[in-house]
């Protein structure tokens, strides 16, 4: 299985920061990555998809990029309905992976 | 609207077998693969099995935890996604979730996961 290394666990911000998380693949994912939002009791929300593309209805302050095997999601000003986890999520291979996930805490 | 109901949960002892619905409406339920995925209490997001789409036979994929143990099937005539699960152990018990994979119109259909259900708890307990 492709092994999805997300990085930090947790990460302390506060309004108005920019947020960057990571997503590292064991292996070649081309750009099939998405990022995903969780609040607590909710089912989690799509943000992105092919590694850069946004959501429809997702606010802007949303972004990712790709470099290789290395997967960015960027929040370029944080709000506080921001505060969840995040997980990154491979689709390139048959069995899909996610990441360990991203606690937004203030 | 899209909308994805999940039902079917519940208390199960470990070995039992405990089937789950999600009932989907507003797209086409044929044309999209189907997923679950759960998340144990506390713990990440982990995929469970896919049913592809109709042009693809509604084939079926699985995690290797899972595999032989948990089968995924449709009803198109309902509208509704399954998931079998037989000899549960207590390391199932989480929150399944029924979601929307890719629309496919070929054989390699790369895509996310669109839409979910509210979850549906299952516990096995000894």
């Amino acid at each position: 299985d492709i092994q999805m290394t997300q990085s930090p666990s947790t990460l302390s911000a506060s309004v108005g920061d920019r947020v960057t998380i990571t997503c590292r693949a064991s292996q070649s994912i081309n750009t099939w990555l998405a990022w995903y939002q969780q609040k607590p009791g909710k089912a989690p929300r799509l943000l992105i998809y092919e590694a850069s593309s946004l959501e429809s209805g997702v606010p802007s302050r949303f972004s990712g990029s790709a470099s290789g095997t290395e997967f960015t999601l960027t929040i370029s000003s944080l709000q506080p309905d921001d505060f969840a986890t995040y997980y990154c999520q491979q689709y390139h291979s048959y069995s899909l992976t996610f990441g360990g996930g991203t606690k937004v805490e203030i | 609207e899209v909308q994805l109901v999940e039902s079917g949960g519940g208390l199960v002892q470990p070995g039992e077998s405990l089937r789950l619905s999600c009932a989907a409406s507003g797209f086409t339920f044929s044309d999209h693969y189907m997923d679950w995925v759960r998340q144990a209490p506390g713990k990440g997001l982990e995929w469970v099995g896919r049913s592809r789409n109709k042009g693809n036979g509604y084939t079926t994929e699985y995690a290797a935890s899972v595999r032989g143990r948990f089968t995924v099937s449709r009803d198109v005539s309902k509208n509704s996604l399954f998931l079998q699960m037989s000899s549960l152990k207590t390391e199932d018990t989480a929150v399944y979730y029924c979601a929307r994979g890719p629309y496919c119109n070929s054989n390699f259909c790369p895509g996310p996961f669109d839409y979910w259900g509210q979850g549906i708890l299952v516990t096995v307990f000894s």
